[in-house]
Parts: C-alpha cells; sequence; structure tokens
C-alpha cells in the first residue's frame, strides 16, 4: 500500500531559525513527489515538484530535496509568515492520476 | 484571473439529510478532483473526472457518495442520508492534467448534526 509519512507532526521555530521538515514515501517506480502549503481555512497552494533522487527545487526561504526514499523541505532564516501547515503527496502507484497526501507538519514561525 | 470556487464556503445539516456541495474549477482545466479533510488531517481523494473519460470513483467512501461533472465545467459532489462522520471539510481541485500542479478551492466545511 502507498504510503506517505511527515515528520515533525509540528515544529515551532523562533523568526530566523533554520530547520528541515521531512517526507517519507513507500511507492516504488516514483512519478513524481509534490510540495504543498495550506495556511488555515483554505485549500493547499502547490509548491513544487521533484521527479527524481538529487533533485532540488527552491522558492524564496524554501528548498525541496528528493532521495530514493524520502524528501526534504528545507527553510532558511523563517519568517512569520512561513506559518502553515506543508504536505507532501505523490501519484498513487496504480492510476498515476490520483494522489496519496501525508498528514502534514503544521510550522509555526514565533517572531 | 479567477481561481477554483467552491459553495457554500459552510453548511450544516441534519443526520439523515442530503447535500448537494458545489466546484467551479479553473476555465481550461481537464481534470477536476474532490477531497476530504477531516480536522487534523492529510487529504482523502474521493473522485477524479478528466475531460470526457469515466471518472475515477475509487476513492468514494460508500454508495452515499456521488459526483457529476458537466463537461470541462462545473462539478457538484452530493452526499445522501448524511451521516456525522461525513463532517469535514470537502476540497476541490483543478489541473491541466499534470496531477501534481493541482489548483484548490477553499473548500466546503459540512458539520453534520
Amino acid at each position: 500500500e502507498d504510503q506517505v509519512t511527515q515528520s515533525p507532526e509540528a515544529l515551532r521555530l523562533q523568526e530566523g531559525e533554520s530547520s528541515s521538515l521531512n517526507c517519507s514515501y513507500t511507492v516504488s517506480g516514483l512519478r513524481g513527489l509534490f510540495w504543498y502549503r495550506q495556511d488555515p481555512g483554505k485549500g493547499p497552494e502547490f509548491l513544487f515538484t521533484l521527479y527524481s533522487a538529487g533533485e532540488e527545487k527552491e522558492k524564496e526561504r524554501l528548498k525541496a530535496t528528493l532521495t530514493k526514499k524520502e524528501s526534504f523541505l528545507h527553510i532558511t532564516a523563517p519568517k512569520p509568515e512561513d506559518s502553515a501547515t506543508y504536505l507532501c503527496a505523490v501519484p498513487f502507484q496504480q492510476g498515476a492520476q490520483k494522489l496519496v497526501f501525508g498528514q502534514g507538519t503544521r510550522l509555526t514561525i514565533n517572531p | 484571473g479567477a481561481g477554483v470556487s467552491q459553495s457554500p464556503s459552510n453548511k450544516v445539516t441534519e443526520k439523515g439529510k442530503d447535500v448537494e456541495l458545489r466546484c467551479d474549477p479553473i476555465s481550461g482545466h481537464t481534470a477536476l478532483y474532490w477531497y476530504r479533510q477531516r480536522l487534523g488531517q492529510g487529504l482523502e481523494f474521493l473522485i477524479y473526472f478528466q475531460g470526457n473519460s469515466a471518472p475515477d470513483k475509487s476513492g468514494l467512501p460508500s454508495d452515499r457518495f456521488s459526483a457529476e461533472r458537466t463537461g470541462e465545467s462545473v462539478s457538484t459532489l452530493t452526499i445522501q442520508r448524511t451521516q456525522q462522520e461525513d463532517s469535514a471539510v470537502y476540497l476541490c481541485a483543478s489541473s491541466l492534467g499534470r496531477v501534481g500542479e493541482q489548483f484548490f478551492g477553499p473548500g466546503t466545511r459540512l458539520t453534520v448534526l
């Protein structure tokens, strides 16, 4: 069964304190890994697509990386506006048009 | 340009009643998805529409759930004989066909009393 596990469930950082969020998966023949950001009361917002091990993508203070078993979302010198829940997702092993999502990491950046 | 819109934003209903949720995707997006998100949980896939192909209904949790889409436009998700465990946020997303790059609406928060 396709599994996506995110850790930690919640993370509190001080403004400027860098850290990383983890997304591990058990899908074989990965057809992409996707990161989303979700603010309270809103739908998820697409951030990144990663397709192959070693690939990296950056956007402002966020950098996503991918290995054969997991992905990391690195956040450098975060600001309070980076506070959100970060979700990762992979396509179902069969039926690649469907996504299975992790439970998310709730990130809080204190000023 | 307009994003994905959903209505109503909130719906409170009594157990046993039927509800209908609406999604207006981004114009030109051929793919449309419905998800359910319970409090503090990730997204649970429900159903997927792609153009005129038969929808993928494999995520619907029971036969009380159904969805329709008119061409490449509006979709409705219907839940019959609602139960308390149906309480959740129902999210709709559309895309140009790339499975992972989906654009989400704000969701409909359903509360079944």
